[in-house]
């Protein structure tokens, strides 16, 4: 049960584009389409941003998009503002549990 | 409204056991499969335990596989993970959360019940 890979971390300026991915392999990213996304920011509960690889929950703002290649998925976050500041971590279903595995986390900073 | 409200958090020293709760309100509870996940201080997230809505199918992460057990009663919409053999990597904020359906995701979260384990 390997953790997901992402970078440790990623930055932008406000107003511009970032993405940020994550690498599974087949038994998990890329094998099914069950990609989801949480926002945290410090001291507070994930929130989740992004579900089923593109699907946003309401609520969420359109700035926040989600796409899958293979056994990478990405969340891309554009139009930056100083409060997308904050960790993001990727989860995918696996077929090694039944269940779900968490990505590595990215903190993702507003320059 | 979802509500997740986690107990039974506390220090508690190496070897022994916890049992953590989750009472669950603002939704059907028992539609619905429930997890608990984890994150060290200052460290990332990791899955812990999931069970379905009729206890049918239960999972673990290897590093507890053996010594933690999840359960629930859906009479009293609450959630319950048995905590044995507990070790000092074990100590960590545990979240209760719950999936959606069909989506496959955990759209609500209680905000943490911490666990210390030390001597």
């Amino acid at each position: 049960q390997s953790a997901l890979t992402q970078p440790a971390s990623v930055s932008g300026s406000p107003g511009q584009s970032i993405t940020i991915s994550c690498t599974g392999s087949s038994s998990d990213v890329g094998g099914y389409n069950f990609v989801s996304w949480y926002q945290q920011h410090p001291g507070k509960a994930p929130k989740l941003v992004i579900y089923d690889v593109t699907n946003r929950p309401s609520g969420v703002s359109t700035r926040f998009s989600g796409s899958k290649s293979g056994n990478t998925a990405s969340l891309t976050i554009s139009g930056l503002q100083a409060d997308d500041e904050a960790d993001y971590y990727c989860n995918s279903y696996t077929s090694s549990t039944a269940f779900y595995v968490f990505g590595t986390g990215t903190k993702v900073t507003v320059l | 409204e979802v509500q997740l409200v986690e107990s039974g958090g506390g220090l508690v020293q190496p070897g022994r056991s916890l049992r953590l709760s989750c009472a669950a309100s603002g939704f059907i509870f028992d539609d619905y499969a429930m997890h608990w996940v984890r994150q060290t201080p200052g460290k990332g997230l990791e899955w812990v335990s999931g069970i379905t809505w009729n206890s049918g199918s239960r999972g673990y992460a290897d590093s507890v596989k053996g010594r933690f057990t999840i359960s629930r009663d859906n009479a009293k919409n609450s959630l319950y993970l048995q905590m044995n053999s507990l070790r000092p990597e074990d100590t960590a904020l545990y979240y209760c959360v719950k999936e959606g359906w069909p989506a496959h995701c955990f759209d609500s979260w209680g905000q943490g019940a911490l666990v210390t384990v030390s001597s």
